[in-house]
């Protein structure tokens, strides 16, 4: 009964390689988010959908492509993986919008090798 | 783009101790929450606080969206509390949730 989950929850790949991240929702909320947490614990907001549209897409190098293939679903992928890329990546949820409180899942770590 | 302030950075505590974390924030808000990162990585809500207070358990909340600071208290804290605390917020006209730069508690037996 996890309300939101992100597979895989560890993933250690070598530069210049192509990985998706998964996450899915059973919250019956209409928006979906990513966070990227940095080695310093700082987190910070990627992207966000509302109903499968776009709502926020921070500054983030186009390497990162957010898709979303139902309300339930968000998944990022990660063209040409840099070392910098390596941190811990959140999804979270909200009923609504950003107004409502938002739910994480357990994060994904990435690391580039 | 709003400023969110956490104080203090880092906080070591005797098990049951009481303790107050603070969060600043520089402009009105529509959300704001507390979150609990275990030393697992798991981000857990605390609570959902852009105004007033709640209380849950040993655990409290206070947002004065008027005096734009929310403050965490900590009552007869255990092991289990330790972790990094944060604040985030939604400044007023945004879709952003801002997080602080978090306060790490350390409770020790």
């Amino acid at each position: 009964d996890t309300a939101v989950s992100q597979t895989p929850k560890y993933l250690v790949t070598q530069m210049g390689n192509d990985k998706s991240i998964k996450c899915e929702q059973n919250l019956g909320h209409d928006t979906m988010y990513w966070y990227k947490q940095d080695s310093k614990k700082f987190l910070k907001i990627m992207f966000s959908y509302n109903n499968k549209e776009l709502i926020i897409n921070e500054t983030v190098p186009n390497r990162f492509s957010p898709k979303s293939p139902d309300k339930a679903h968000l998944n990022l992928h990660i063209n040409s993986l840099e070392l910098g890329d390596s941190a811990v990546y959140f999804c979270a949820s909200s009923l609504v919008s950003s107004y409502n409180e938002q739910f994480f899942g357990p994060g994904t770590r990435l690391t580039v090798l | 783009g709003i400023q969110v302030e956490q104080s203090p950075p880092d906080l070591i505590l005797q098990e049951g101790a009481n303790s107050t974390l603070r969060c600043n924030f520089s402009d009105s808000v529509n959300n704001l929450q507390w979150f609990h990162q275990n030393p697992w990585g798991q981000l857990i809500n605390l609570f959902y606080i852009p105004s007033g207070t709640k209380q849950n358990g040993r655990l409290s909340a206070t947002t004065v969206a008027t005096e734009r600071y929310s403050l965490l208290y900590i009552s007869s804290s255990q092991t289990t509390d330790s972790g990094v605390y944060f604040c985030a917020v939604v400044q007023g006209g945004s879709e952003k949730l801002v997080f602080g730069k978090g306060t790490k508690l350390t409770v020790n037996p």
